[in-house]
């Protein structure tokens, strides 16, 4: 089976833009997971999806949101780019039943970088 | 609440000496935990996980990990290091209340000298 995919894997933008990265869960994979990876705070989550709905929200501010399509597939959008927002973004996906044994696959990122 | 701490930011090993990378865990629920391996530049990969089978878990490339309930403990270790083993590794908590959120570790950055 192919792995999770994620695109694009470097992004570059300026203060004040927005963002779209985009992620291909494993084939079967109901829920995707999405995570900020940062070397100050480390690995946050961010949001997880399932069956298109949004199951499970971190703390971050409403300029980060997402949305998952009837194929699984994801993405997150965010606004109003800040300094801040550099980060590798990480998408990991799982079948979804909402079990503690759920393993979460990782894609191998996204890095955003904003000047 | 749930929380995991990993309690070596650092940890550096002669080639051929044993790992261990320590990891605690606080959990109000029966968890699951899991250990992560994360090359440069790279997304993180399973190295193995624990799900109340059994409390020693074996893992890829020689990893494995003990759960201690009384100690809250689940540490990982390797018999001998390699080169290739130098990398970030996660400790990963998680618990399912709605969906199965993962609650990380800060890391533990491995050395291996030559």
């Amino acid at each position: 089976k192919a792995g999770v995919t994620q695109t694009p894997r470097y992004l570059i933008k300026t203060r004040g833009q927005q963002v779209t990265l985009s992620c291909s869960p494993i084939s079967g994979h109901r829920s995707v997971s999405w995570y900020q990876q940062t070397p100050g705070q480390g690995l946050q989550f961010l949001f997880e999806y399932f069956s298109e709905t949004q199951r499970n929200k971190g703390n971050f501010p409403g300029r980060f949101s997402g949305r998952q399509f009837s194929n699984s597939r994801s993405e997150m959008n965010v606004s109003t780019l800040e300094l801040g927002d550099s980060a590798l973004y990480l998408c990991a996906s799982s079948l979804g039943r909402g079990a503690a044994t759920d393993t979460q696959y990782f894609g191998p990122g996204t890095r955003l970088t904003v000047l | 609440a749930q929380s995991v701490t990993q309690l070596d930011s650092h940890v550096s090993v002669s080639e051929g000496t044993p790992v261990l990378l320590r990891c605690n865990y606080s959990s109000s629920y029966s968890p699951s935990l899991f250990w992560y391996v994360q090359h440069p530049n790279k997304g993180l990969q399973l190295l193995l996980k624990y799900t109340s089978a059994a409390t020693l878990v074996k893992g890829i490339n020689g990893f494995e990990a003990e759960f201690k309930k009384s100690e809250t403990s689940f540490h990982l270790t390797k018999p001998s290091a390699h080169m290739s083993d130098a990398a970030e590794y996660f400790c990963v908590v998680s618990v399912s209340n709605t969906g199965n959120q993962f609650y990380f570790g800060t890391g533990t950055s491995l050395t291996v000298i030559p």
